[in-house]
């Protein structure tokens, strides 16, 4: 039982466009967000979480939209940049500092110079 | 920089034999760390939770006799890998969140490949 799933497995943006990463979720007790950003052989890194009782957070070109309704988040990265080329994983926690991560299936991003 | 140290980054060995990971928190102390895998083009599943002092909690259908966690102090935990088989060749990560409010911090990675 998949609980937090991205559809697209991958995505290629223009260097410089906006690249949007979409994630959705079944499990109603999540309450925390994340993103990850990983390259090949290397762990996660943490890029940016969001609280389920806000609807957006930003951190400088890292943007997450939330939309608890739909059960849905997405990850907006703009300007998109080459070293932005990864595969990011959206993740979700019922306890942000405590708990485990339950994570989706990743979307590999490609930025085309 | 990193907070989570993982040893070795890869590791072959043969079918039978067993492998010892070990997972570090930096510069601070972690009660509590998360063993993940990832099996090529997959998710990241979590396998444990390693509970220092105290048994680790093992996800449904990770056999707890194959995978031994050891979190023998609040800076190290250990996974093991007894009597490897080929199927077990994946990617392990451990993590651990450095404090209450903080994400998990994931270490690089080993890549375990057994022949």
């Amino acid at each position: 039982d998949q609980q937090v799933k991205q559809n697209s497995p991958s995505l290629s943006v223009q260097e410089g466009r906006i690249s949007i990463l979409n994630c959705d979720y079944t499990n109603s007790m999540f309450d925390y967000f994340l993103w990850y950003k990983k390259y090949p052989a290397e762990g996660p890194t943490f890029l940016i979480s969001i609280s389920s009782i806000k609807d957006k957070n930003e951190d400088g070109r890292f943007t997450v939209f939330l939309n608890k309704s739909a059960k849905h988040l997405s990850l907006h990265i703009v300007p998109s940049q080459p070293g932005d080329s990864a595969v990011y994983f959206c993740a979700a926690t019922t306890d942000f500092g405590n708990e485990k991560l339950t994570f989706g299936t990743g979307t590999r991003l490609t930025i085309i110079p | 920089g990193a907070v989570v140290s993982q040893h070795p980054s890869w590791v072959i060995c043969k079918s039978g034999t067993s492998v010892k990971i070990e997972c570090r928190s930096l510069d601070f102390q972690a009660t509590t760390m998360f063993w993940y895998r990832q099996f090529p083009k997959q998710s990241l599943m979590l396998m444990a939770t390693s509970n220092e002092g105290s048994k680790a909690t093992y996800e449904q259908g990770v056999e707890k006799d194959k995978f031994l966690i050891n979190h023998a102090s609040l800076t190290l935990s250990t996974l093991t890998v007894t009597s490897a088989h080929p199927e077990d060749s994946s990617f392990y990560i451990c993590s651990a969140h450095r404090g209450t409010q903080s994400p998990l911090h994931f270490g690089n990675g080993t890549r375990l490949t057994v022949t």
